[in-house]
This record gives structure tokens, sequence and C-alpha cells, in this order.
């Protein structure tokens, strides 16, 4: 069952600009969490987000929670090449699965030189 | 830095084998999944596990079973290998309240 979904499929933009991605859940959740994959390769672990907190930093990265519309935002700021890769949201919820990560269909982020 | 070790990056059964999967992480959780990875569908869990001997179904568990009898080993099994099952498989593994970390991934083909 998909529960994140992620907004654009695909975003395309210039080094040095900012990046931003949308995902929407459908039900109450423990945390929200972002992950980064680059092609061919396992996901990577970038932040996470408890439903009590609104936002968060680390390094260039900032994500803002909203769980009345149940809506979680990831803005990349002064893109790098390197940034160029998938970004899935995920998120736990209830009890029994609060360890039970479920994720959105990802985007494809490209960052052009 | 946790690490989790998937043993193939690429494997490639013939319809019908038993195919196993192995996974191994070196911090000492609890909790280990196993998820395929298919275009267009995103990632799904197939079985996860919160402890030592204990197994959970995740959303397609049909096909195949999992084996945990050490705390940082699970491994899938493909009981009778088809070729939709090809995929890329990804293992992660998590502390409660933490992020996972996954491996990098086997990309499983049948043929």
């Amino acid at each position: 069952s998909q529960q994140g979904e992620e907004d654009p499929q695909a975003l395309s933009i210039q080094e040095g600009e900012n990046a931003t991605m949308n995902c929407s859940y459908k039900t109450s959740i423990n945390n929200l969490q972002w992950y980064r994959q680059n092609s061919g390769r396992g996901l990577v672990h970038l932040i996470l987000i408890r439903s009590n907190e609104r936002e968060k930093h680390s390094g260039r990265l900032r994500v803002t929670l909203d769980t009345s519309k149940k809506s979680s935002s990831l803005l990349i700021t002064a893109s790098r090449a390197a940034d160029t890769a998938s970004y899935f949201c995920a998120t736990t919820a209830g009890e029994q699965g609060a360890q039970k990560l479920v994720f959105g269909q990802g985007t494809r982020l490209t960052i052009n030189p | 830095d946790v690490k989790v070790t998937q043993s193939s990056r690429y494997l490639v059964k013939r319809t019908g084998e038993k195919v196993f999967l192995e996974c191994v992480q070196d911090m000492d959780h609890e909790n280990m999944f196993w998820y395929r990875q298919d275009p267009g569908l995103g990632l799904r869990l197939i079985y996860f596990s919160y402890d030592v001997k204990m197994k959970e179904k995740g959303d397609i568990p049909e096909g195949y079973s999992v084996s945990r009898e050490k705390k940082e080993r699970f491994s899938l099994i493909l009981e009778s290998a088809s070729t939709n099952q090809t995929s890329m498989y990804l293992c992660a593994s998590s502390g409660a309240g933490y992020g996972y970390t996954f491996g990098s991934g086997t990309r499983l083909t049948v043929v």
C-alpha cells in the first residue's frame, strides 16, 4: 500500500537554484522521513521529522510538516550536480506498524550544470 | 556508521530455482526489512522482523519467505523463482525511532 505521494514526479533545475519537493499522505503518522536514492543504489536516510514537529533543518535541507494538511515538503537550497537523485518520503504510523516504513513513488530530481 | 551488507549486487537465476538473498547489519538493530523496488510501483514491503525468530508479512509476501536466526542476519528466500520476481531487492535495518539504513541492493534477474 502506498502512503505517500510525491509531487512533482520529476523536477529539473539549474545548479545553484533551490529545489522543492512535496509529499502528501493519507493517515495519521508517527513520523515522516525523506530518503535519497542514486541510480541503481540503495536509499540513504536524509532527515526524520516527528509528528509533533513543524520544521527541521539539516545542512542545505529543510523539511516542513503540516499534519493538518497531511503534507510535507523537502527544500534543497543551492543545489549541486551531486544532488541529482530520486527523493522519497516515507511514513510510519500506529503502534503495530511503528517501525514499518511506507514509501511514496519518489521525485526524480535532475540538477543541470 | 551502521552498515547493511547485501551479499550480491547482481544475481541471475533460472525459473524454479530456490534463491537466497542475504542481508547482514552490524549495529545490533532489532528491526530488519526486505523491500522490492520496481519502476512505476515504488518500494513495496515484502517481510519484516522485529526480533530474532520473529517475522511479519508485508504488503507482498506471496512467493517469498524469510529467516532470522540471528539478530544481525535477515534472509529472503524465493521458494521457486519466477520471472515476475525479477526486481531490485533492498534490505534495511533500524533501531527504535530512527531512520532506516539500507543496503546497496541486489538486482535479481530470473530467466
